[in-house]
């Protein structure tokens, strides 16, 4: 039971690429969230999926796409990055009324 | 807006003391508070939770307190490590979806 997991680790962009952070869970949770940690500050709720095939904004979307295919996996997106979208990128998973639980992480930095 | 908020950013004790920390949130709503620890490098680890209907809740080394009357949470850690050193969230369940408002976090350092 590894949890909720994400790749990459880290990355680093120039301004304009695009990229695909991969967030998978292997506890048949079914919901799931991004988030994005800056230095100093909490977590801001990025976007979140209450299922398969589901996905609403969170806090700060402006920027960011998501997609829920399998109940598992969640991906976020990154359509032109920006150096404003510097930061940690955290995953999260839950059942219904419940813990959230947290994976590694994603440091990325863009140029 | 209605925020889950920290009094102290920083609380540095003694390995072996006892320590607290502060969590006040505004939403009355809310019914379901989680602890979080964060240690350098790593995602937000889940320490503690308690519902609304309670007021304390013991786990190996901590206590949450919850006091609905000042909307007032805190985590207590008995004989504080090293290895407690970390950086503390709260977060709140608003009750309306699934969805956690957290702190800004309270960094507990631990001195030998």
């Amino acid at each position: 039971n590894a949890g909720v997991t994400q790749t990459p680790k880290f990355r680093v962009l120039k301004t304009g690429q695009s990229m695909t952070l991969l967030c998978a869970q292997d506890m048949n949770h079914e919901y799931m969230y991004w988030y994005r940690q800056d230095p100093g500050m909490g977590l801001r709720l990025i976007h979140y999926s209450v299922g398969e095939g589901t996905t609403a904004k969170g806090e700060v979307p402006d920027g960011y796409n998501v997609s829920r295919l399998k109940k598992q996996n969640f991906l976020l997106g990154l359509e032109s990055a920006a150096p404003s979208q510097t930061s940690v990128y955290f995953c999260a998973s839950s059942s219904v009324k419940s813990t959230q639980y947290f994976g590694p992480g994603t440091r990325l930095t863009v140029l | 807006g209605e925020s889950v908020g920290l009094h102290l950013p920083t609380l540095s004790v003694q390995e072996g003391d006892n320590s607290i920390i502060n969590c006040a949130y505004s939403n009355s709503a809310s019914d379901y508070f989680i602890w979080y620890k964060q240690e350098s490098g790593k995602g937000p680890q889940f320490i503690i939770d308690i519902r609304s209907n309670m007021d304390k809740r013991q786990g190996q080394r901590v206590t949450v307190l919850l006091n609905k009357t000042v909307k007032h949470l805190s985590l207590q850690i008995a004989a504080t490590q090293p290895g407690d050193s970390a950086v503390y969230f709260c977060a709140e369940d608003n009750n309306a979806g699934n969805m956690l408002t957290f702190g800004g976090g309270t960094r507990l350092m631990v001195k030998p």
